[in-house]
């Protein structure tokens, strides 16, 4: 089992629309977590952290549920410029990447 | 540009060769980390420093791979005798301590052929 564990996708998303997508962790001593952008043959780059109480930041919206050991991202309002892989994060010493979920904002 | 720069781009070497990278991480972080990425996967988490002190590394570095970060700035990643599985992508980032958001470098793409 993976220890950061990720719906592959696509999401396949019309421009305007919400999407959610979910990760799960499995270590329980995961202090930090985060989730990172990635486009095709890039780097990854840090999107924002994220906290028990959820945090927002413009359109993006993340929750950490620590009980069930998920987290979560929204996209509210997507833009075709959102296409893209996010990295979902869970940090115990180092960060521990998923495999990465697929969006695809069509027009 | 104060970012975390890997060097070279692209590497392509035949089997059996060996290769270095380079990483410069951003100065002020003390960490610095080597992950590596395949198609479809996340990075995966090869080895870390603190400052010159190599604090972990992971079991997918075989004793063909090699780390070093000698002055606590920066850092070059060896393999030796490379195979074809090798191919990646390999990532370098820096941070302050561990529980960071990590900066990431472009990467060096790897194929062996």
């Amino acid at each position: 089992r993976k220890e950061v564990e990720q719906d592959p996708g696509p999401f396949n998303v019309p421009e305007g629309a919400t999407v959610a997508f979910n990760c799960t962790y499995s270590n329980s001593a995961s202090q930090s977590f985060f989730w990172y952008r990635q486009d095709c043959r890039k780097e990854p780059k840090l999107l924002m952290s994220v906290y028990s109480s959820g945090n927002e930041d413009g359109r993006f919206t993340a929750q950490l549920n620590r009980a069930s050991q998920y987290i979560s991202l929204l996209i509210r309002d997507s833009k075709l410029s959102d296409s893209a892989t996010y990295l979902c994060v869970a940090s115990w010493g180092k960060l521990q990447f998923g495999a990465g979920t697929q969006v695809v904002v069509t027009p | 540009d104060t970012g975390v720069s890997q060097d070279p781009r692209h590497k392509i070497t035949k089997r059996g060769q060996n290769v270095t990278f380079r990483c410069d991480p951003i100065s002020e972080h003390n960490r610095l980390y080597w992950y590596r990425q395949t198609l479809g996967q996340g990075p995966e988490f090869l080895t870390y420093f603190q400052n010159e002190a190599q604090l972990e590394k992971s079991r997918l570095l075989s004793d063909r791979f090699s780390a070093e970060r000698p002055k606590g700035s920066f850092s070059t990643l060896e393999i030796q005798r490379t195979e074809q599985g090798d191919s990646a992508m390999y990532l370098c980032a820096s941070s302050v301590g561990g529980n960071y958001g990590y900066t990431f470098g472009s990467g060096t793409r790897l194929t062996v052929v």
